[in-house]
């Protein structure tokens, strides 16, 4: 099995640009599909990002996602940041016998 | 729209089994495309995923539960279900099930909204 990595905490000012990064322990980030997701205080998750790039039904352009072979992590970035983007945010990455989620950031919008 | 709906009950006591059934509409369970998950999160931790059943009954777990927990679908009735036994104060979280996309990636489209599950001494 495999560890994700992500950041404690993240915080930004509104309209300002903000990178989470989620780093893959043992074998290559590339070598399975990262998903990641939203979760806001007192409700359940929300998919943002799945095969490592592709937005899910109904968010909007500020969210994307890619990955690094170098640095062997995956990266959402949030631009135009709003104070709705606060929340918890996970990545996830899989394999043929097991599903891991990253410890999540938490996302503070000042 | 697919919706999923969490049910069970709120408290267990230590030592017993914590039993939740998940109600899925919009959607089929037979669907050859999708798994059928349980996801946690204790208070103050992350997700933590527990396993998925597929429709046939085949089913795949988190080694760390893995000898505490059996998962099961209902296909007549368009349900699955997690049992976990011998549950202590580490088990308490809110418990979610997922609908899992099996197709290029393995991801979590659809979510329940959760129910949480205290575990009493």
């Amino acid at each position: 099995n495999f560890i994700l990595t992500q950041p404690h905490s993240v915080s930004e000012s509104p309209g300002k640009t903000v990178t989470i990064s989620c780093t893959r322990n043992t074998g290559s980030i590339a070598s399975n599909y990262v998903q990641w997701y939203q979760q806001r205080p007192g409700t359940s998750p929300t998919s943002v990002i799945y095969e490592d790039s592709l937005r899910a039904s109904g968010v909007p352009d500020r969210f994307s996602g890619s990955y690094d072979i170098s640095s062997n992590s995956a990266y959402l970035t949030i631009s135009g940041l709003k104070p709705e983007d606060e929340g918890d945010y996970f990545c996830q990455s899989y394999d043929s016998d097991t599903r891991v989620f990253g410890g999540g950031t938490k996302l503070t919008v000042l | 729209q697919v919706q999923l709906q969490e049910s069970g009950p709120g408290l267990v006591k230590s030592s017993g089994t914590l039993s939740l059934t998940c109600t899925v509409s919009g959607a089929s369970v037979r669907s050859g495309s999708d798994c059928w998950s349980w996801v946690r999160r204790p208070p103050g931790q992350g997700l933590e995923w527990m396993g998925f059943v597929y429709y046939t009954g085949t089913t795949k777990y988190n080694p760390s539960l893995k000898s505490r927990v059996t998962m099961s679908v209902d296909t007549s009735n368009n349900q699955f279900f997690l049992n976990l036994k011998s549950v202590t104060a580490a088990d308490t979280a809110v418990y979610y099930c997922a609908r899992e996309k099996y197709q290029n990636s393995r991801w979590f489209d659809t979510w329940g909204q959760g129910t949480l599950v205290t575990v009493s001494s």
